[in-house]
């Protein structure tokens, strides 16, 4: 267990809905990280906050958006989804934000658009 | 920019003998670089990791990697297989540019198969 938890495990919708995924970080960690993993883009950095401001961007569609809270945890925003939007989606989180900063990953959420 | 290549996108051994798994790596500033493993079903487990200490690391559950700059190479070796060791083994670079650390850079990732 690598104490970040997300939340759901699955979630299922139609093309056209927007979904909130949310994560919440190790304790203590304040750098969050979202991912997304497919079977034809592999796995995917979309964006990075640290202590409740984004700090990196990866390769996030406009669709989606991310925020994190005073609290730490931080949520991510799909909207307009497609088919192809179907991963699974990972939050991980580290205790500052260097490179050499190992970062703990959850289970992820797995997303299922029919 | 930072890049990463996994040479393998599968690996078959025996339990018992030797693992090697192969990543190259391209980075514009002084990587820190990471292997993780991710079992079927489960989320990513770090492996081990490389910030510009040794050069050889090890990591947990017996795996190793050595970090050879001329050959841009971090390649993942265990002497002697388990059946526990199957699953989805990715390479990973990260920098820090001054501006903010990026997030992580994944390869393909190698799938591990153990023959009994």
């Amino acid at each position: 267990d690598s104490g970040v938890t997300q939340t759901p495990k699955h979630l299922i919708t139609a093309t056209g809905q927007r979904v909130t995924l949310r994560c919440s970080p190790r304790s203590g960690d304040l750098s969050v990280y979202w991912y997304q993993q497919s079977l034809d883009q592999g796995l995917q950095f979309l964006i990075q906050y640290y202590n409740g401001e984004e700090r990196a961007k990866g390769n996030i569609l406009e669709r989606f958006s991310a925020q994190q809270f005073p609290d730490l945890h931080s949520e991510l925003n799909l909207s307009s989804l497609e088919l192809g939007d179907s991963a699974l989606y990972f939050c991980a989180s580290s205790v500052v934000d260097r490179a050499y900063n190992e970062q703990f990953f959850g289970p992820g959420t797995r997303l299922t658009v029919l | 920019a930072q890049s990463v290549t996994q040479l393998d996108s599968h690996v078959s051994v025996s339990e018992g003998t030797p693992v090697l798994l192969r990543c190259n790596y391209s980075s514009s500033y002084s990587p820190s670089l990471f292997w993780y493993v991710q079992h079927p079903n489960k989320g990513l487990q770090l492996l081990l990791k490389y910030t510009s200490a040794a050069t050889l690391v090890k990591g947990i559950n017996g795996f190793e990697a050595e970090f050879k700059k001329s050959e841009t190479s971090f390649h993942l070796t265990k002497p002697s297989a388990h059946m526990s060791d199957a699953a989805e083994y990715f390479c990973v670079v990260s920098e820090y540019s001054g501006g903010g650390a990026d997030g992580l850079t994944f390869g393909k990732g190698t799938h591990l198969i153990i023959q009994p």
